[in-house]
This record gives structure tokens, sequence and C-alpha cells, in this order.
């Protein structure tokens, strides 16, 4: 079966410093991956996709920027933090039925 | 792109009673509908969905209608219980091309369900 993990589970950096956060998928090969943010009490935003190794489409333009290096590794970046990229980071993946299965989830809080 | 509206924003209801959550979309060319629960600081979990070749779907307490006609679903729970009290999202996709498996979400409805 298919699992996904993202890490790490909480995160708490100062504005101006830089991010990486990492997902992975196991029991599957070349799934669609997605980022996505959840601000406080709000709803799903979408911030990238890929739909292969190298491949990223972004959605939102912003300070954040996505990688694929591999084919079930999905790295979310940024140079210099901003206050407003406070939230709950989410890596989800799908394969052909289009359903997606989101990981646990990176908790970034920017002071 | 497709837009996806969701009401009621919150809903309140009693042990037992059925709550209804309602969807609308632009995309006349969407086909996958699903619904997700995401309890307080948690992921979200799939718990249903349809497919536009289909009208209805059931699983136990859980239902859902799609009605492509008018562009809308629903979700309905029925004999609801103090653990269906989270926050439910809709979503709708359509097939292939540069928007394969993105999905729109809706913005949510925060569900509560008082003993």
């Amino acid at each position: 079966s298919q699992t996904i993990h993202q890490w790490p589970a909480t995160l708490v950096q100062p504005v101006g410093s830089p991010l990486s956060l990492e997902c992975t998928v196991e029991g599957t090969s070349n799934p669609n991956l997605y980022w996505y943010r959840q601000a406080a009490g709000r709803g799903l935003q979408l911030l990238f996709y890929s739909v292969g190794i190298g491949q990223i489409s972004s959605e939102v333009p912003q300070n954040l920027s996505a990688s694929r290096p591999q084919d079930r590794q999905f790295i979310l970046s940024s140079k210099k933090l901003l206050l407003s990229d406070s939230g709950f980071y989410l890596c989800a993946w799908s394969m052909f039925t289009d359903t997606q299965y989101f990981g646990p989830g990176t908790r970034l809080t920017v002071l | 792109g497709e837009n996806v509206e969701q009401h009621p924003s919150t809903l309140s209801v009693q042990e037992g009673d059925s709550a209804v959550i309602k969807c609308t979309y632009s995309d006349s060319a969407s086909n996958y509908f699903p619904w997700y629960k995401q309890e307080l600081g948690k992921r979200p979990q799939l718990i249903i969905d349809i497919r536009s070749n289909v009208g209805e779907k059931k699983d136990q307490r859980i239902a859902v209608t799609l009605n492509k006609t008018a562009k809308h679903f629903s979700l309905h729970i029925t004999e609801t219980q103090p653990e269906d009290s989270a926050v439910y999202f809709c979503a709708a996709t359509r097939p292939g091309g540069t928007s394969y498996g993105k999905l729109t979400f809706g913005q949510g409805t925060i569900l509560t369900v008082h003993p």
C-alpha cells in the first residue's frame, strides 16, 4: 500500500530565514505530487504540482519554490521566509483515478 | 478555470439529526467530485467521492448526490454523531490536459454536532 511522509512535523522559523520541507511517497511510481498551504481556519490553497521528475507547475507566484529531484520526492523551499508564510503545509499524491491523498502536514510558524 | 462554491460555511446540528452541505462548480467538463473531512490539526481525509456518470453514491451514513445539469453536488450525513464534528471540503476536477488531477476545493464547512 502507499504511504506519504512529511517532515518536519512542526517548525518555528524567524522571518528572513530559509525553508526546506520534504515529502516522500512510498509504494507507487510516478505519482502526481502537490503542495498545499492552509492558513489558520482557512481553505486549501494549491501552491505547486508536479507530474514527473523536474516538472513543476506553480499556481501562486510568491517567495516559495518547489523541486522534484526524485520520482517520489517533492521539496518545498524558500530563500527568505515572510510572516505570511505561516500555515499548515500539506503534500498530496494522486495516480490515475484523480483521488488525492494527503500527508500528515508540516505546521510552520514564522516569527 | 474551475470555481467551487461551498455552503454553508458553518453548520450546527443536534446529535441524530441530518446534515447537508452543498457545492456548486463552474466548469461543465468537471467529472470527479471528492469530499474530504479534516479534524482539528490533522490532514484532510477522503470520505466519499462521485464521478459524473453516477447520480448518487452511499457509504453507510454518508451519501453524495450530483446534479450535472445544475452543476451542483451535495454531501448528506444522516444520524450525525459528535465524532462527525470537523471541517468538510468539497472539490472538483476535470479530466486530461494540463489540469489533470488538479483539484479545486470549496472554502470548507465547519460542522458541529452537539450531544
